[in-house]
């Protein structure tokens, strides 16, 4: 079982619909939870950062935590074209010391 | 200067030379990474620096070299590549604390040919 899992996409939604990018992890423990979003020869960025279970609302940007499903996700609410991305999620584990685990990456694409 | 900063942005290289990329965090975090990037391929984790201690090597060749001097730089060095080592290089620093990490940012990476 791959440490951080996502389904690499692409994902298609029309404008201004909702977007819900998914992600599942190995470890029980973790703590610290990821978004980052990646254009196509950039580096990644952080978008989202959560930590308990439940949600985590930023502006069109709502993070979903559940840790005992061992699950987290982003929706992106209204999408935009611009938003057309690769989306990584990154979860830390503690593997005799913490580091930070990356997926795979979700691709979206944002039609007009 | 804030964030991370990598240099060069960009570095055509032979395969036969020596050259180093260069990373600095001015973040104060105590961790830093170096990942590859290949083209339409995911991150893969190389060096994992935690409190200047390198503490992940992953499988990576002995022609990359990793040096850590101090919590705030990072250096990789690079010598006899070969022309699939040609990827995009990105350095991240993270704070690592009892309870785990915090948000790890990027540089903008460094865009590596080997001809």
């Amino acid at each position: 079982q791959k440490e951080v899992e996502q389904n690499s996409g692409p994902l298609s939604v029309p404008e201004g619909a909702i977007a819900s990018l998914n992600c599942t992890y190995s470890d029980r423990v973790s703590q610290s939870f990821f978004w980052y979003r990646q254009y196509s020869g950039k580096s990644p960025e952080l978008i989202m950062s959560i930590y308990s279970n439940g949600d985590k609302e930023d502006g069109r940007f709502t993070a979903q935590l559940n840790k005992a499903s061992q699950y987290v996700s982003l929706l992106i609410r209204d999408s935009q074209p611009s938003d057309s991305a690769t989306y990584l999620c990154a979860v830390n584990m503690n593997t005799g010391f913490q580091k930070l685990v990356f997926g795979t990456g979700t691709r979206l694409l944002v039609s007009p | 200067e804030t964030g991370v900063t990598q240099t060069p942005r960009h570095l055509v290289m032979g395969m036969t030379n020596k050259k180093s990329l260069k990373c600095e965090q001015h973040l104060g975090h105590n961790a830093m990474y170096w990942y590859k990037q290949s083209a339409k391929k995911p991150l893969e984790l190389m060096f994992v620096y935690s409190l200047e201690e390198r503490v992940e090597n992953n499988s990576v060749p002995s022609r990359f070299s990793p040096e850590c001097p101090n919590s705030s730089h990072l250096f990789l060095h690079l010598h006899t590549l070969q022309p699939e080592d040609s990827a995009l290089y990105l350095c991240a620093s993270s704070q690592v604390r009892g309870g785990g990490n915090t948000e790890a940012f990027f540089g903008q990476g460094t865009r590596l040919t080997v001809v």
